[in-house]
């Protein structure tokens, strides 16, 4: 089955250390994305990435960090830098031009 | 620039009742206009979309009818059931130079009660 897959569902860090989210998607999609949600703030834009070994800031970029080495993958790393990172994280993958994004399941991550 | 906004919730409503929730959107040009749904803990589905004015988008007894002249896309269904209770997103796609930029709404959190 074709989609996008997070991992992990759930993650834990202590303040102060860096964490790598993963998201891979097997939709041959030229164009993704990651999301953050807060609770009653919808998505905002972190990154974007319309092909590889290319990506542009969103809207929060500030204390992330991505890579876009492969079509298929576009791991979000959360640097100590980010203020406030606990939060639900979303990833998105679009074709080239298309006006439908497709979902992750998420990776909610907790530091303390 | 560009903007959705939506309802703000939550919502509650009984089984079986009718339910609208509402979303207006600034753009220019010519927006792509979409509903996903986020059942607890999961990422967004896609729900319906409509690409251009007055076309209606459909699913799982839901719709919603882009309206250009009132800038609105809201989202409506008969008769809810509880497996309708999740947050509901309002979103616009709109193309630019560089590739689909993608807004969404706040988000409305529905419950529906036996």
């Amino acid at each position: 089955d074709g989609g996008i897959t997070q991992s992990p569902k759930y993650l834990f860090r202590k303040e102060g250390q860096n964490v790598t989210l993963s998201c891979e998607q097997n939709l041959n999609h030229d164009a993704m994305y990651w999301y953050r949600q807060d609770p009653g703030q919808g998505l905002r834009l972190i990154y974007y990435s319309q092909i590889v070994n290319d990506f542009q800031k969103g809207d929060i970029a500030e204390g992330y960090s991505v890579s876009r080495e492969k079509k298929e993958s576009f791991p979000l790393t959360v640097t100590s830098a980010q203020k406030n990172p606990t939060a639900f994280y979303l990833c998105a993958s679009s074709r080239a031009n298309s006006y439908e994004q497709y979902f992750g399941p998420g990776t909610r991550l907790t530091v303390t | 620039g560009d903007s959705v906004t939506q309802m703000e919730g939550p919502v509650t409503l009984s089984e079986e009742a009718f339910l609208t929730i509402n979303c207006t959107y600034t753009a220019t040009g010519y927006p792509s206009l979409f509903w996903y749904v986020q059942y607890p803990g999961e990422g967004l589905q896609l729900l319906l979309k409509a690409t251009k004015a007055d076309d209606k988008g459909s699913n799982k007894g839901f719709e919603a009818t882009y309206r250009k002249e009132t800038t609105s896309f809201h989202l409506e269904k008969g008769s809810v059931q509880v497996s309708d209770s999740a947050v509901y997103f309002c979103a616009l796609s709109q193309p630019t130079n560089t590739g689909n930029q993608f807004y969404f709404g706040t988000g409305t959190s529905l419950t529906v009660i036996p």
